[in-house]
């Protein structure tokens, strides 16, 4: 059974920072993109990145790019988020989900809070 | 650039069958694009890939009730025999680009 398990997520001071994991089992990890989306509170999907299945590619929303960084320990079948200068508007619950390359998300975590705010 | 559009919200009768749409902006309209629902406090689960065509291929576990076909810029989604547990926001999505829908909030009545 494939399952994506997500933690990291909390309470931050904006321009702080937080890194988030997801934990993967079930599937050979290291053949899979994944990516991380997101979803403020009340509001649709948002996609934020992707990570090819070695890492040599990766792909950011604009409004993350520079300050957040996609990665993946394929030894560790693990994802993470770094997210560093957070704003407001970074407020979202955060999920991971895998990518069988040119195809659609297939399977999703259930998601960790992300909450911005002095 | 690439705009999917959703109605807000639908609804329908416990039993009944609905059909939500997604529309793609112009110049788009050869798109794939995937459904996913979401209920109340869950995460998305994927439901299929739909091609211009109409063809779609289901996601693991998805019952017959969901089918998805296509007419020009239009996709669509039709749920058969509503069900309770059908109640959810649905989402339309292209994965090359990442962009989303704004989602169909479907109230079972």
């Amino acid at each position: 059974e494939v399952q994506l398990v997500e933690s990291g997520g909390g309470l931050v001071q904006p321009g702080g920072s937080l890194r988030l994991s997801c934990a993967a089992s079930g599937f050979t990890f290291s053949s899979y993109w994944m990516s991380w989306v997101r979803q403020a509170p009340g509001k649709g999907l948002e996609w934020v990145a992707n990570i090819k299945q070695d890492g040599s590619e990766k792909y950011y929303v604009d409004s993350v790019k520079g300050r957040f960084t996609i990665s993946r320990d394929n030894a560790k079948n693990s994802l993470y988020l770094q997210m560093n200068s957070l704003r407001a508007e970074d407020t979202a619950v955060y999920y991971c989900a895998r990518k069988p390359g040119y195809s659609p998300n297939d399977y999703w975590g259930q998601g960790t809070l992300v909450t911005v705010s002095s | 650039q690439l705009v999917l559009t959703q109605s807000p919200s639908a609804s329908a009768s416990l039993g009944a069958s609905v059909k939500l749409t997604c529309t793609l902006s112009s110049g788009h309209s050869s798109y794939a694009i995937a459904w996913h629902q979401q209920q109340p406090e869950k995460g998305p689960r994927y439901l299929m890939k739909l091609n211009s065509d109409g063809s779609h291929t289901k996601g693991d576990g998805i019952p017959d009730r969901f089918s998805g076909s296509s007419s020009g810029a239009e996709r669509y989604l039709t749920i058969s025999s509503l069900q309770s547990e059908d109640e959810a926001d649905y989402y339309c999505q292209t994965w090359g680009t990442g962009v989303f829908g704004g989602g169909t909030k479907l109230t079972v009545l």
